[in-house]
């Protein structure tokens, strides 16, 4: 079993459509909590990070931890076709241990 | 500031040959970490480099190997390459002792014949 699950969809909604993508994870240990998004023959581009539970939000985007149930959320709201790419999950367990777990990505696509 | 800049950006080579990739961090950042991006196994941690040592390791056989130079660029090499060793090789760079946030480059596509 991966120690970070992600549902790898595709995921595909109408323009303007609020977007739920969603984590989980089996280590407790994760502290750190990344969202990345990755278009086609592009290196991922980091979106959203957050330090242990709550909600962070930035413009358009809401990143949503819950480390009770292990369990990571990113919400894009009036989605836009220019989001339409790979959403990964990511998560670092310590300060000094840098390596990020990643999960497998969810391929989002935007309808206009 | 300019982003982390990977060169080449493709490479073709065939069975049994050797690679290097190089990367060069974001100006101020002394953290570099590279990962495998395969679509059966997603992105998996290699090795993380800070201040010419290297800090972490992924598990990956000893036929993955990387340094840094003193002015923080990083070269990882692959020697005797396997088919499955085709994937997008991606670098990171972090400002240690600050945010640690890790910024990508856009990844050396390497494609073993």
């Amino acid at each position: 079993q991966k120690e970070v699950e992600q549902d790898p969809g595709p995921l595909s909604v109408p323009e303007g459509a609020i977007v739920s993508l969603n984590c989980t994870y089996s280590n407790s240990a994760f502290q750190y909590f990344m969202w990345y998004r990755q278009y086609s023959r592009k290196g991922p581009e980091l979106l959203m990070y957050t330090y242990s539970s709550g909600n962070k939000e930035d413009g358009r985007f809401t990143a949503q931890v819950d480390k009770s149930s292990k369990y990571i959320s990113l919400f894009i709201r009036d989605s836009q076709p220019s989001d339409s790419a790979t959403y990964l999950c990511a998560m670092r367990k310590q300060t000094g241990a840098n390596n990020l777990f990643f999960g497998t990505g969810t391929r989002l696509t935007v309808i206009p | 500031k300019a982003g982390v800049t990977q060169t080449p950006r493709y490479l073709i080579k065939t069975r049994g040959q050797q690679v290097t990739l190089s990367c060069s961090p974001i100006s101020g950042h002394r953290s570099v970490s590279w990962y495998q991006q395969t679509p059966g196994q997603g992105l998996q941690f290699l090795f993380e480099y800070f201040s010419e040592t290297q800090r972490n390791k992924g598990n990956f056989p000893g036929r993955f190997s990387g340094r840094q130079f003193s002015n923080s660029r990083s070269e990882m090499n692959v020697s005797t390459l396997e088919l499955g060793d085709s994937a997008l090789y991606l670098c990171a760079s972090m400002n240690s002792g600050g945010s640690n946030e890790q910024f990508f480059g856009p990844g050396t596509r390497l494609t073993v014949l």
